[in-house]
Order: C-alpha cells, then sequence, then structure tokens
C-alpha cells in the first residue's frame, strides 16, 4: 500500500539557521509530490509541488525541495529560518495510476528566537 | 474564481446519530473531489475520493460513506455516529491529480 512518513514530529531551530523537513514515500510509479504548510488556526497552503522536470523545486516564501528517487524523498529545505514559519508542515503524494493525494502526519516546526 | 464550501462548521452529534456532511464547489467542473479527517499528530487521513458523479473510492469503510450526486457536491455521511467519529473533517478539490488542493473551511464533529 502506498505510504508517506515524515519521520520528525517536531523540530525545533533557531530564527536564522537551515531547515530541513524529511518525508519518505513507498509507492510503486514517480508519484506527484506536495508540501503544504499549515499555521495555528490557519488552513493548508501549497507550498511547492513535484510532477516532472527539474528534481530540485522552488517554492513560495523561500522554500525549496529536491525529489530523489534512488531514495523515495522529497525533503523540504530553507536556508534561514523566519519566526514566522513556524508551523505544522505536511507532505502529500499522489498517485499517477488514480487520482488518490495521501498525507503525511506532518512535522511541527518550532522557531527559537 | 473557484469557491469551496462546507458546512457546518461545527456540529455536536449524539452517539448513534445520523451524519451528513455537505461540501459543493463553485466555479469549475469535474473537480476531484476529497474527504480527510485531521486529528492531532495524525495527519489528514483520507477517507473519500471522487473522480466523477457517482464514482466514489473509499480509503477508510468502516462508518462512513460519501456520495456524490451532483457534478460539484460531495456528501460524508453515517447512518449511526460513533464516539472515534469525532474530528474535523476538511473537504477539498482539485483540478486533476497533479494540482493543489484547495480546502474548505472544515468541520468540527463532536460525538458525545
Amino acid at each position: 500500500a502506498q505510504s508517506v512518513t515524515q519521520p520528525d514530529i517536531h523540530i525545533t531551530v533557531s530564527e536564522g539557521a537551515s531547515l530541513e523537513l524529511r518525508c519518505n514515500y513507498s509507492y510503486g510509479a514517480t508519484p506527484y509530490l506536495f508540501w503544504y504548510v499549515q499555521s495555528p488556526g490557519q488552513g493548508l497552503q501549497l507550498l511547492l509541488k513535484y510532477f516532472s522536470g527539474d528534481t530540485l523545486v522552488q517554492g513560495i516564501k523561500g522554500f525549496e525541495a529536491e525529489f530523489k528517487r534512488s531514495q523515495s524523498s522529497f525533503n523540504l529545505r530553507k536556508p534561514s529560518v523566519h519566526w514566522s514559519d513556524a508551523a505544522e508542515y505536511f507532505c502529500a503524494v499522489g498517485m499517477n495510476r488514480d487520482d488518490k493525494i495521501i498525507f503525511g502526519k506532518g512535522t511541527r516546526l518550532h522557531i527559537l528566537p | 474564481s473557484q469557491t469551496i464550501h462546507q458546512w457546518p462548521a461545527t456540529l455536536v452529534q449524539p452517539v448513534g446519530s445520523p451524519l451528513s456532511l455537505e461540501c459543493t464547489v463553485e466555479g469549475t467542473s469535474n473537480p476531484n473531489l476529497y474527504w480527510y479527517r485531521q486529528a492531532a499528530g495524525r495527519g489528514l487521513q483520507l477517507l473519500f475520493y471522487s473522480v466523477g458523479i457517482g464514482q466514489i473510492s473509499s480509503e477508510v469503510p468502516q462508518n462512513l460513506s460519501a456520495s456524490r450526486p451532483q457534478d460539484r457536491q460531495f456528501i460524508l455521511s453515517s447512518k449511526k455516529l460513533l464516539l472515534s467519529d469525532s474530528g474535523f473533517y476538511l473537504c477539498a478539490w482539485s483540478a486533476d491529480r497533479n494540482e493543489k488542493l484547495f480546502f474548505g473551511s472544515g468541520t468540527q464533529l463532536s460525538v458525545l
């Protein structure tokens, strides 16, 4: 069965430090990959997506992610975090054989001043 | 522009009562439609998705069902609610499988 794993439930980084959030998936074909962010009390906002082409994808708010087929990963990165980046981040995988989209359990990001 | 409406925003229901949550999309045609349940620490659990009228795929068959009676209407139902059905339910749509999801504002369901 298809699955999405975000191994880190919580991550704490200092403001200005770099960030990497991990996402691994299990799927027998090339998936469509997404990262969403949910700020407290807010809805989910798409940060970026990958479905073909360049495996390094640029998104909004200075985020980027890299698709690594050999590792079945789609890790999210940001070179320097801001206090406003404190939120919950969800990795999602879409299937190219049907229209299912499944989410990981999320990583909550905390920012130290 | 496209909009998604989901109601009610909150709902308190006794155990054993029926459930009907409705979601409608405006400004697009033939959307993919989704029902998710969000719980703290568990992310978004896909419950049902639909690619067309009357076409429902179930991921969590247990106590819930879904229907799509019209192109832009998606309904989540239960005949008899359980305590474990409590949670935050989100409806979402996308134009295609590789396109972003647009989410409704959600329904907080409490089963007592």
